[in-house]
């Protein structure tokens, strides 16, 4: 059973406009929550976390904002860059059930800005 | 240099053979994982392991074992490889905090 799920698997956006990407989760015991952005041929890269306590953590162009109730998190970025074209992945963190504060990822998001 | 590096970055093997990836961070961090990355299917931890002598095994542990041999590497094995072991691999690092894990840059195995 997926813990955290990103139910868009691309998306496409115009340079200089915003890129919203989603992210559920099951899991109320989940207290912290990650992005990270990946490139091909390359590792993940860690790119924007937020507590559970919080509901946006802001970092640039990056915005993670983190709805409890619904079990919800979204990454807004703005401006959107052609260096943004990434796949992202949603991840999250729980002490639950001998997890031992590992994480557990999404199956990413593909994003594509074009110029 | 890079913090996290792995090898061998790729690799071609046939099925039954025994393989090793190696993982080595000059981060000092205490926590390291292995992880499998599949089309569509994300990011999956086969094994974990939070000081040198703890090992634990992850989501998906069958047919891998690991190696801590020191704080800073951290080997994979595949004791006899399968087709479906095709997959990129990448290995983590962490704190004792685990908040944030920093990943090196994947070992893409093929197996014929």
């Amino acid at each position: 059973d997926q813990q955290v799920k990103q139910n868009s698997p691309s998306l496409s956006v115009q340079e200089g406009r915003i890129s919203i990407l989603n992210c559920d989760y099951t899991n109320s015991m989940f207290d912290y929550f990650l992005w990270y952005k990946k490139y091909p041929a390359e590792g993940p890269t860690f790119l924007i976390s937020i507590s559970s306590i919080k509901d946006k953590n802001e970092d640039g162009r990056f915005t993670v904002f983190l709805n409890k109730s619904a079990k919800h998190l979204s990454l807004h970025i703005v401006p959107s860059q052609p260096g943004d074209s990434a796949v992202y992945f949603c991840a999250a963190r729980s002490y639950y059930g001998g997890s031992q504060g590992n994480l557990i990822f999404g199956k990413g998001t593909k994003l594509s800005v074009k110029p | 240099d890079a913090d996290v590096t792995q090898t061998p970055r790729n690799r071609i093997t046939k099925t039954g053979k025994r393989i090793m990836l190696e993982c080595s961070q000059t981060k000092g961090h205490d926590r390291m994982y292995w992880y499998r990355q599949d089309p569509g299917l994300g990011l999956r931890l086969i094994y974990y392991s939070f000081d040198v002598k703890d090992i634990n095994k992850g989501e998906i542990s069958d047919g891998y074992s690991v190696s801590r041999q020191a704080q800073a590497k951290f080997s994979l094995s595949l004791e006899s490889a399968i087709p479906n072991q095709t997959a990129l691999y990448f290995c983590a690092t962490s704190d004792l905090g685990g908040d944030t894990q920093y990943f090196g840059p994947g070992t893409r195995l093929t197996v014929l």
